[in-house]
């Protein structure tokens, strides 16, 4: 069954670098999205993404935040400069195209298997 | 702004029983996810609940919908060792033309022992 890959699962890095979480959707998906979810917490929308550009956005993403689709397959999360609270499991997830223009929503949202970063 | 909750946050079962957890949520939706996480792992999908008295059953769990009362329900019957994860409630939120966005209730973390 196709999946939604993500790399690197663990992320280590010092606190006001740049990183970059990557993720391969689902080859036919067209909706992408990222969450995080800081340790034994709940699971936190940061970003949808659809037709090359940002649907909706939380508080949280905020100008430190980016996201891109550079070659229409992978899609990535980019942090400015990361911060000690920046530290979470960060899950890609992705989602069919119903063909109709609208999002189809007997259909879930597929997630990977995360990128735990952690910022020192 | 959506706001889902669920209760309880945490819950230890003994193998056999039955209980539910409930998902309530703020505004209209008529959306409705059930997701399962086991510790360390990825989210997966359970149930999509799209319609007011929809009921979906797999195995030992059962989830409804009732969008009058903004409320789901996942009802565990006979518990075993296995059922032992995090479940997720979430409500799809949407604006015309756009990628909809999951907002994700607390959480239920279940502990079913012998």
């Amino acid at each position: 069954e196709p999946e939604v890959t993500q790399t690197p699962s663990h992320q280590v890095t010092q606190m006001g670098q740049e990183v970059i979480l990557r993720c391969v959707p689902i080859s036919n998906h067209l909706y992408f999205y990222w969450y995080r979810q800081i340790l034994g917490q709940k699971v936190e929308f940061l970003v949808s993404f659809y037709n090359n550009e940002i649907s909706e956005k939380s508080e949280i993403f905020d100008d430190q935040f980016s996201v891109e689709r550079p070659d229409g397959s992978n899609f990535t999360l980019k942090i400015r400069s990361t911060k000690l609270e920046d530290s979470a499991m960060y899950f890609c997830a992705s989602r069919a195209y119903s063909g109709r223009g609208r999002v189809p929503y007997n259909s879930p949202l597929h997630f990977g298997n995360g990128t735990r970063l952690t910022v020192t | 702004e959506l706001k889902v909750e669920q209760n309880p946050l945490f819950l230890s079962m003994q193998e056999g029983k039955n209980y539910t957890i409930y998902c309530n949520y703020s505004t209209t939706s008529d959306r409705l996810y059930w997701y399962r996480q086991d510790p360390g792992k990825s989210l997966e999908s359970l149930f999509v609940l799209l319609s007011n008295g929809a009921v979906k059953q797999e195995g030992r769990l059962m989830a409804s919908l009732d969008t009058k009362a903004r409320l789901s329900t996942l009802h565990i019957t006979a518990a075993v060792h296995d059922l032992s994860a995090t479940y997720f409630c979430a409500v799809s939120h949407t604006k015309v033309g756009r990628a909809d966005k999951l907002i994700f209730g607390t959480g239920t973390r279940l502990q079913v022992f012998p």
